[in-house]
């Protein structure tokens, strides 16, 4: 029974490209969350996501960042025209349907140079 | 979701029982005491949840008091790889409750 996926595990722009993190959830898992930590720092929830819709996005920054969980296919978490802030750690969670617990992926590493 | 207050750090021998203490002064009757820990800088990784009995599993223990104000996490012999930021978190189990985590408690296992 594989875990949660996340890819690619490092990823390096350059200032103003885009990043696109893909992270596909537990089988029988339908919501998905993101969550994204700074150096040194705690995580912190960005967005929470269902098949096809997004439900609480309070986390995510207002621009640049954006999020899908389409039908077919994994979770994307995109950032557009990146900047040197947006280097960290962004690990999306999957949750077992019954009882509620979120499972962690191993994380995207972006480093913006 | 109630704020919890851990210790920042502590220290534990190779093999001996560690105890992680958490207060949640202000929990609400329908929240749960949830237990992960990152091992550095993996995602992190689900223990223990408990509303108000006693947890056990293959991984630790969870000791919640009759108030319910304070928990204790119980890693009942631990290893080097036990080596990890403990985070004790309170939220209502429900669909679309994120986990709020604070600072953790960074605990070392020394052999």
């Amino acid at each position: 029974n594989a875990g949660v996926m996340q890819n690619p595990r490092h990823l390096v722009r350059r200032r103003g490209q885009e990043a696109r993190l893909r992270c596909s959830p537990m089988k029988g898992h339908s919501h998905v969350y993101w969550y994204r930590q700074l150096p040194e720092e705690g995580l912190k929830f960005m967005v929470y996501l269902q098949k096809e819709n997004i439900i609480d996005e309070s986390g995510m920054p207002k621009e640049r960042f954006s999020a899908e969980f389409p039908k077919e296919g994994p979770s994307i978490l995109r950032i557009q025209q990146v900047v040197r802030g947006d280097s960290a750690a962004y690990f999306c969670a999957s949750q077992t349907p019954e009882t509620y617990e979120q499972y962690f992926g191993p994380g995207t590493r972006l480093t913006v140079t | 979701d109630a704020k919890t207050t851990q210790p920042p750090s502590m220290d534990c021998a190779e093999g001996r029982a560690a105890n992680l203490p958490c207060n949640h002064s202000t929990i609400s009757g329908n929240e749960y005491v949830y237990w992960y820990r990152q091992i550095h800088s993996q995602g992190p990784q689900y223990i223990i949840h408990g509303l108000k009995n006693n947890e056990t599993n293959e991984m630790a223990s969870l000791i919640i008091t009759e108030d319910r104000k304070s928990s204790t996490l119980i890693l009942p012999h631990a290893t080097l790889r036990d080596t990890a930021v403990y985070y004790c978190i309170v939220r209502v189990k429900a669909a679309g409750n994120k986990l709020t985590f604070g600072g953790g408690t960074r605990v070392l296992v020394k052999p």
